[in-house]
């Protein structure tokens, strides 16, 4: 079945560590989105990228980086400038239309 | 920019209707889209709507009135696992690749 698989389910990390979440689809959709959730709120874009080797930035990119060298593959990395990195992440992609959102599992990231 | 506007927590008990609204002011317009998310899950599309109308999906219907910029998302028969946060979501107008999410409301059927 295709989908998309991020890994790990939990990640722990010291502050002032840069550390890489996973990201990959199979569903051969171009666009490849990056959102981070806070508890009870909702989800804030971080990057997203409609095709390979181009990204754009979201609405809260600053402390965040992203590659996009694959179709399949979109990972995000969580730098040290990244104020308060520890939140769930979750990873998204769509066709290009009708851009419905299909979600991994999610990454939980705590920095202590 | 965008922003969107949902009541953070609904109750209701198994076999009824209940309704979760939506309000949005953005600089441009694509859709409004609904999702749900099980605690700790991962968000599942439920609903879509480009034009103004009602668009049915099972017991999941879902509401657009864009001169209202209003949108609401109707769940009938509710049953427990409908217990969950349900998300509204605005597509950017000049990027529809672009969504912008509500914080969410907090839905809980009780027995």
């Amino acid at each position: 079945d295709g989908g998309i698989t991020q890994s790990p389910k939990y990640l722990f990390r010291k502050e002032g560590q840069n550390v890489t979440l996973s990201c990959e689809q199979n569903l051969n959709h171009d666009a490849m989105y990056w959102y981070r959730q806070d508890p009870g709120q909702g989800l804030r874009l971080i990057y997203y990228s409609q095709i390979v080797n181009d990204f754009q930035k979201g609405d809260i990119a600053e402390g965040y980086s992203v590659s996009r060298e694959k179709k399949e593959s979109f990972p995000l990395t969580v730098t040290s400038a990244q104020k308060n990195p520890t939140a769930f992440y979750l990873c998204a992609s769509s066709k290009t239309g009708p851009w419905t959102l299909h979600f991994g599992n999610g990454t939980r990231l705590t920095v202590t | 920019g965008q922003s969107l506007e949902q009541p953070s927590e609904v109750t209701a008990v198994e076999g009824a209707i209940v309704q979760i609204n939506c309000t949005y002011q953005t600089s441009g317009f694509y859709g409004l889209s609904w999702y749900q998310q099980h605690d700790g899950g991962a968000p599942t599309f439920l609903s879509y709507n480009g034009l103004d109308g009602l668009e049915e999906t099972g017991r999941f219907s879902s509401f657009l009135s864009r001169s209202d910029s209003y949108g609401y998302l109707l769940l009938q028969e509710l049953q427990m696992k409908d217990s969950a946060s349900y998300f509204c979501a605005v597509r950017d107008g000049t990027n529809a690749g672009k969504s912008t999410f509500g914080d969410g409301t907090t839905l809980t059927v009780k027995p």
